[in-house]
């Protein structure tokens, strides 16, 4: 059974720095890109950023450009969103998410609340 | 940078057909995927590369893609069906992932 564990949430003031980790398992985690997808309270579903099998592609949305990276440790089946710069506007449910072909999300987490909030 | 467009809200009775649909210029040239999501919990891929449901979806659940709408459709439609519902694209030319707004699907 595929799993999908974020963690790392919590609140942080404006400007201030996240790191979210996503460990998964159930499949080979080598052999697939991952996707981290946000929603803000009462909103839709907003693409964050994506990062190729070996990590060497990254894609990241125009809104978090610049102040989020992505990466992962194939060792540890682990996928990772480093947010820095953190604002308001960026407060969401933050989804990790197995990425099939064609850029769809197969699998998904059940999410960690990012709250940034002085 | 490419847009989804879906109507805000479809209402269906039990037992009826349900179509949700998914705006975007020259749709049909790209593979939409859908997913579901109930309050509270995280989506769910319902449907993929157009018409293709992943294990575990009902047949209930069929989709279309052409022109400039995809389409999603619920055929006899059950209250556990009620659901925000998002198609989704992967747009080559700016090398984003692009969801719609989301389409609540109300039971009545």
């Amino acid at each position: 059974e595929v799993q999908l564990l974020e963690s790392g949430g919590g609140l942080v003031q404006p400007g201030g720095s996240l790191r979210l980790s996503c460990a998964a398992s159930g499949f080979t985690f080598s052999n697939y890109a991952m996707t981290w997808v946000r929603q803000a309270p009462g909103k839709g579903l907003e693409w964050v950023a994506s990062l190729s099998v070996r990590g060497g592609d990254t894609l990241v949305a125009d809104s978090v450009k610049g102040r989020f990276t992505v990466s992962r440790d194939n060792s540890n089946s682990t996928v990772y969103l480093q947010m820095n710069s953190l604002r308001a506007e960026d407060t969401a449910v933050y989804y990790c998410g197995k990425a099939a072909a064609g850029w769809g999300i197969s699998e998904w987490g059940q999410g960690t609340l990012v709250t940034v909030s002085s | 940078s490419y847009v989804l467009t879906q109507p805000p809200s479809v209402s269906v009775a039990p037992g009826k057909t349900a179509k949700i649909t998914c705006g975007g210029k020259n749709i049909g040239s790209k593979s939409v995927h859908w997913y579901q999501q109930k309050p509270g919990q995280a989506p769910v891929l319902v449907m993929f590369y157009d018409s293709a449901r992943p294990s575990g979806i009902p047949e209930r659940f069929s989709g279309s893609n052409s022109g400039n709408t995809a389409t999603l459709t619920i055929s006899r439609v059950e209250a556990g069906d009620e659901a925000d519902y998002y198609c989704q694209v992967w747009d080559s030319s700016s090398d984003h992932v692009v969801f719609g707004g989301g389409t609540k699907l109300t039971v009545l």
